[in-house]
């Protein structure tokens, strides 16, 4: 049972433009959502996170958005560089809870 | 970067052999885990540890033990190896539930 999933597999973006990366998640008991970026033979590295008291927080180019409703939680790049192209993963967990449940990912290639 | 260091980096070894794989810390957190990396399924968490001597299991701990004698190092051991064991291992860190994780660049093992 997979408690949070990412659809897309992978999504291309041309450099400048927005990239938008999307996650869903199934447990109402999560309440702190976490985004890694992964470049190959590397391990994941910590990008932003957010609290489910706030729906959007922000650093430079990096914004996530909460919407606890819809149990969705989406990642927007402004403007996508070369250099974005990555593996993102999302990742949850539970108040009171130790673990980390990550989404399966989504390959980000920005191209020129 | 968070001061984790992973050994081996590679590892091939034969079905039915023990191997061992280390993590070592310089950041003394409290909370140290340990993941795997497959296609399709993400990073999955096989053990993580809350303190020096405590341990718990994550959602694939079938074939694997960890141990922590000391805050610095985390071992993890997979008794007698099979091919379904082959994977990308991750090690990661934190201070506290209620900070990101930081993971190490990986532990490449195959089993033949």
């Amino acid at each position: 049972d997979q408690q949070v999933k990412q659809n897309s597999p992978s999504l291309s973006v041309q450099e400048g433009r927005i990239s938008i990366l999307n996650c869903d998640y199934t447990n109402s008991m999560f309440d702190y959502f976490l985004w890694y970026k992964k470049y190959p033979a590397e391990g994941p590295t910590f990008l932003i996170s957010i609290s489910s008291i706030k729906d959007k927080n922000e650093d430079g180019r990096f914004t996530v958005f909460l919407n606890k409703s819809a149990k969705h939680l989406s990642l927007h790049i402004v403007p996508s560089q070369p250099g974005d192209s990555a593996v993102y993963f999302c990742a949850a967990s539970a108040k009171n809870t130790d673990k980390l449940i990550f989404g399966t990912g989504t390959r980000l290639q920005v191209f020129p | 970067d968070a001061g984790i260091t992973q050994s081996p980096r590679h590892k091939v070894t034969e079905t039915g052999t023990p191997v061992t794989l280390r993590c070592h810390q310089t950041e003394n957190h409290r909370y140290m885990y340990w993941y795997r990396q497959d296609p399709g399924h993400g990073l999955r968490l096989i053990h993580y540890s809350y303190g020096v001597k405590d341990t718990d299991k994550g959602e694939v701990s079938d074939g694997y033990s960890v141990s922590r004698s000391k805050t610095e190092d985390f071992l993890l051991t997979l008794e007698s190896a099979t091919s379904s064991q082959t994977s990308v291992y991750f090690c990661a860190i934190s201070e506290s539930v209620l900070f990101p994780q930081h993971f190490g660049d990986g532990t490449r093992l195959s089993i033949l």
